[in-house]
């Protein structure tokens, strides 16, 4: 069975930083693209980062570019986001999910965390 | 990196047949057959309901059903039922390991 459990978030000031990971099992973590996506209180999706299988390939929305690195360890099998520089709008539920096919780009995600809460305030 | 744009909210009665759209450009929708639409209930994950345009995951049922013409998506639910009432996001692959969501529709079940 594929799981994915976002564990990290929580509650920092402007300016502080937060690192996020998602514990995976249940299919070859080497072989998928991960993503993050994140949700504002009330508000829709919005994709933050995606990373290849490898690890070699990566990419992040213009609103994160500069603030957050997103990386994955697949000898452990758990994903990461590093998110620094944190603003009031980061606030979010953050879901990290699973590519859909194997050795292809963040095309589909098939599989989600139940999302970890991060909540930037002073 | 602009959102898709889809329709705040629709609305159908128990049976009928709805259809939310997704328009994009020819960067992202237009431009590639990666199109997928997720379903949301309050407080839980997305669960993806279509991909790759019109394929469905094992386990959606075939009410769920997607095309696409252009730089316009489209998701069509027939035969609505009370559990169908959620949020629908469309998300398209937008080139360099990029991904780009729409910002969201409503289904209300009357």
């Amino acid at each position: 069975e594929v799981q994915l459990v976002e564990s990290g978030g929580g509650l920092v000031q402007p300016g502080g930083s937060l690192r996020l990971s998602c514990a995976t099992s249940g299919f070859t973590f080497s072989s998928f693209a991960m993503t993050w996506v994140r949700q504002a209180p009330g508000k829709g999706l919005e994709w933050v980062s995606g990373i290849s299988g490898s690890g070699n390939g990566m990419s992040y929305a213009d609103s994160v570019k500069g603030r957050f690195t997103i990386s994955r360890d697949n000898s452990k099998n758990t994903l990461f986001l590093q998110m620094n520089s944190l603003r009031a709008e980061d606030t979010a539920v953050y879901f990290c999910a699973k590519g859909g096919r194997a050795a292809a780009g963040p095309i589909y995600f098939d599989y989600w965390g139940q999302g970890t809460l991060v909540t930037v305030s002073s | 990196q602009s959102a898709l744009t889809q329709p705040r909210s629709v609305s159908g009665s128990p049976g009928q047949s709805v259809t939310i759209s997704c328009t994009g450009t020819s960067s992202d929708v237009g431009g590639y057959n990666y199109v997928s639409w997720f379903q949301q209930h309050p407080g839980k994950a997305p669960k993806l309901m279509i991909y790759d345009v019109s394929r469905r995951p094992s386990g959606v049922p075939d009410r769920f059903s997607g095309s696409k013409s252009g730089n316009t998506a489209s998701l069509t639910i027939s035969g609505l039922q009370a559990e169908d009432e959620a949020d629908y996001y469309c998300c398209s692959y937008a080139g360099a390991y990029s991904v780009v969501f729409g910002g969201g529709t409503k289904l209300t079940v009357l």
